[in-house]
């Protein structure tokens, strides 16, 4: 069974920093892997859909990384802002399977 | 920019009782989704439908759990007899595509008592 992890599970840093959030998944046949913001008591809002075949998606601030081989992917905001303080979630969906894998999150804090 | 939307937002029911959540997904959208999240703990995935059929199931989606899709706007979540540990946040999420990122409504909050 697919497991998703993701380091660290809280991160503060302030405001203007570029950061990069970490997810790992342990078996590498992979169909696409996503990206979420979830804020408190709010549903998931996509980012970043990257498919199996692709190294790299591109969002204004935000680029997430797919490396399949080694099981990883990374999120990178540049300039942080207040404004990005929410949990960030990391999903795999597995080869020939229609669901997603979740992690457990990484909640950040941009202090102003 | 059109959104998946969930109802109710709280759903408060007795052990026992029968309960539906419902959810309108994104209208030119093709695959279906149900996902829950116990407090301070991960999304799980429920349920994948798609062309009136379900195509993937969770091991937490017994015989307790069925979904429908009564018409071209709606896809529902019923839940037969509800128990304590079904408590949790559900959320419904639609796609147009597998290679498409799939979108999330904002959740039901499920309280059995």
């Amino acid at each position: 069974k697919q497991e998703v992890t993701q380091i660290p599970a809280a991160l503060s840093v302030p405001e203007g920093e570029n950061l990069v959030l970490n997810c790992s998944f342990t078996d590498s046949a992979i169909y696409n892997l996503q990206w979420f913001r979830q804020d408190p008591g709010k549903g998931l809002t996509s980012l970043l859909l990257i498919q199996s075949s692709q190294r790299e998606q591109t969002s204004g601030r935000l680029n997430a990384s797919l490396d399949k081989s080694s099981g990883r992917s990374t999120l990178y905001i540049a300039a942080s802002q207040p404004g990005d303080s929410a949990t960030y979630l990391c999903a795999v969906s597995p080869y020939n399977f229609n669901k997603f894998y979740f992690g457990s999150g990484t909640k950040l804090n941009v202090k102003p | 920019e059109p959104e998946v939307t969930q109802t109710p937002s709280h759903q408060v029911t007795q052990m026992g009782q029968e309960v539906i959540l419902r959810c309108v997904p994104i209208s030119n959208h093709l695959y279906f989704y149900w996902y829950r999240q116990i407090l301070g703990q991960k999304v799980e995935f429920l349920v994948s439908f798609y062309n009136n059929e379900i195509s993937e199931k969770s091991e937490i989606f017994d015989d307790q759990f069925s979904v429908e899709r009564p018409d071209g706007s709606n896809f529902t979540l019923k839940i037969r007899s509800t128990k304590l540990e079904d408590s949790a946040m559900y959320f419904c999420a639609s796609g147009q595509t597998l290679n498409q990122p799939q979108h999330f409504g904002d959740g039901t909050r499920l309280s059995i008592l």
